[in-house]
């Protein structure tokens, strides 16, 4: 099974600031990897497929780059509603596996 | 436009059984599988396997054999998640989320069931 080592676990950011989350695989996955976004209550929701590829509607504030094993999101300019957990997801070979999430909070 | 909508909460005692539903509209059932998600309490997302809605055919992963079983109906755009022998661990909210691999892997999900187990 593939791993997906999430990085960091958690956060706390002003609003404005630039996060960035990190993914690793334990064996190269090319670009089949989606990040997603969790709020409370709520389905996850798809920001970023293909490691890079910005999901319609998805602010461009969001952003996803990588291939292989190493993997990041990046917030530009983080806003209030950004304050969620963040899963990547791997789908290039069964078992997918995701990442253990980075719970980003307000400083 | 796509949508998934999942049946209502559960509350099971311990041992008995219960059976989810994951209604789909708005694309062909059996152009897409459905895989099904579980998190657990302060637990992290977990990927249980998925469905092939074209030939029908199961895949669980690992943790999710024996009492964990998949099914669907085409005729009304359904897939199913039963759950066997509840365990007070089987407390956890249940996605289904559509899509095989590529750029359609996971893309839409469902708003999510909650199963409680206790007695």
């Amino acid at each position: 099974d593939i791993q997906m080592t999430q990085s960091p676990s958690s956060l706390s950011a002003s609003i404005g600031d630039r996060v960035t989350i990190t993914c690793r695989a334990s064996q190269g996955i090319r670009n089949d990897l989606g990040w997603y976004q969790q709020k409370p209550g709520k389905a996850p929701k798809r920001l970023i497929y293909a490691a890079s590829s910005l999901q319609s509607g998805v602010p461009s504030r969001f952003s996803g780059s990588g291939s292989g094993t190493e993997f990041t999101l990046t917030i530009s300019s983080l806003q209030p509603e950004d304050f969620a957990t963040y899963y990547c997801l791997q789908h290039n070979s069964y078992p997918w596996t995701f990442g253990q999430g980075t719970k980003v909070d307000i400083k | 436009q796509v949508q998934l909508v999942q049946s209502g909460s559960e509350l099971k005692e311990p041992g008995a059984s219960v059976k989810l539903s994951c209604k789909t509209s708005g694309y062909t059932f059996s152009s897409y599988a459905i895989n099904w998600v579980r998190h657990a309490p302060g637990q992290g997302l977990e990927w249980m396997g998925w469905m092939n809605t074209n030939t029908r055919n199961p895949t669980y992963a690992q943790g999710f054999t024996g009492r964990f079983v998949f099914s669907m109906d085409t005729s009304v755009s359904t897939a199913y998640l039963q759950i066997s022998s509840l365990k007070a661990e089987d407390t956890a909210v249940y996605y289904c989320a559509r899509g095989y691999g590529g750029t359609s892997a996971a893309e839409y999900w469902g708003q999510g069931t909650l199963v409680t187990v206790s007695s």
